[in-house]
């Protein structure tokens, strides 16, 4: 079964760090293009973060570009996000996302898995 | 960027009812557009890609149209199983921005 499971989220103070964590399993995870998806409380889906398979190029959304770096390591079947320098405006639910189609863009035919997500809370 | 707006961004609809949701790239996207449901509570879940092909395992009802600009996602005869709300998703480059969402329940 394809499964793809976050990790890492948590309470933080404003200008602080964490590092999510997001392991797959039952699919070739250094074939497909992977994403971070967050949702703040209440609000809608705003796509965060993209890498493709080989880890070759990242993408970001203007809003944490520079301040969250995305990486994956397919030797552990792994995908991370590391969030620097914390908002308040950071504070969602945060969801890894698997590309629908290998061997191209993480947004090749959208989003065909979704992990459950994981809580950051960004708050003094 | 390219922006991505929604209407209506709330409906109400009677159990049988054909539903429209309409979403609008400020830019041509070609067909690289994906329509997700998220129900209540729940993770998203992706019924449509390549504006019009249907996910695997999504029914029949669902389908999608459009390119360029202008994209409809339309459910022919909403279920109560349907309440969810509904984003669309543009990839064709990054950022993959979706849409503000359209919330569905039933009359």
């Amino acid at each position: 079964e394809v499964q793809l499971l976050e990790s890492g989220g948590g309470l933080v103070q404003p200008g602080g760090s964490l590092r999510l964590s997001c392991a797959a399993s039952g699919f070739t995870f250094s074939t497909y293009g992977m994403n971070w998806v967050r949702q703040a409380p209440g609000k809608g889906l705003e796509w965060v973060s993209g890498i493709i398979g080989n880890g070759g190029s990242t993408f970001y959304a203007d809003s944490v570009k520079g301040h969250f770096i995305i990486s994956r390591d397919n030797s552990k079947n792994t995908l991370y996000l590391q969030m620097n320098s914390l908002r308040a405006e950071d504070t969602a639910e945060y969801y890894c996302g698997k590309a629908t189609g290998p061997y191209s863009s993480p947004g090749k035919d959208g989003m065909d898995v979704w992990g459950q997500g994981t809580t950051v809370t960004v708050s003094s | 960027d390219i922006q991505m707006t929604q209407s209506p961004s709330s409906l109400s609809a009677s159990v049988g009812d054909r539903v429209t949701i309409t979403c609008r790239a400020s830019q041509g996207i070609s067909n690289y557009l994906a329509w997700y449901q998220q129900k209540p509570g729940k993770v998203p879940k992706l019924l449509i890609y390549t504006a019009s092909t249907l996910q695997s395992g999504v029914p029949s009802r669902f389908s999608g149209s459009g390119s360029g600009t202008d994209f409809t996602l339309t459910i022919s005869s909403l279920q109560p199983e349907d309440v969810a709300t509904y984003y669309c998703q543009k990839y064709n480059t990054a950022p993959f921005t979706f849409g503000p969402g359209t919330k569905v329940d039933i009359k």
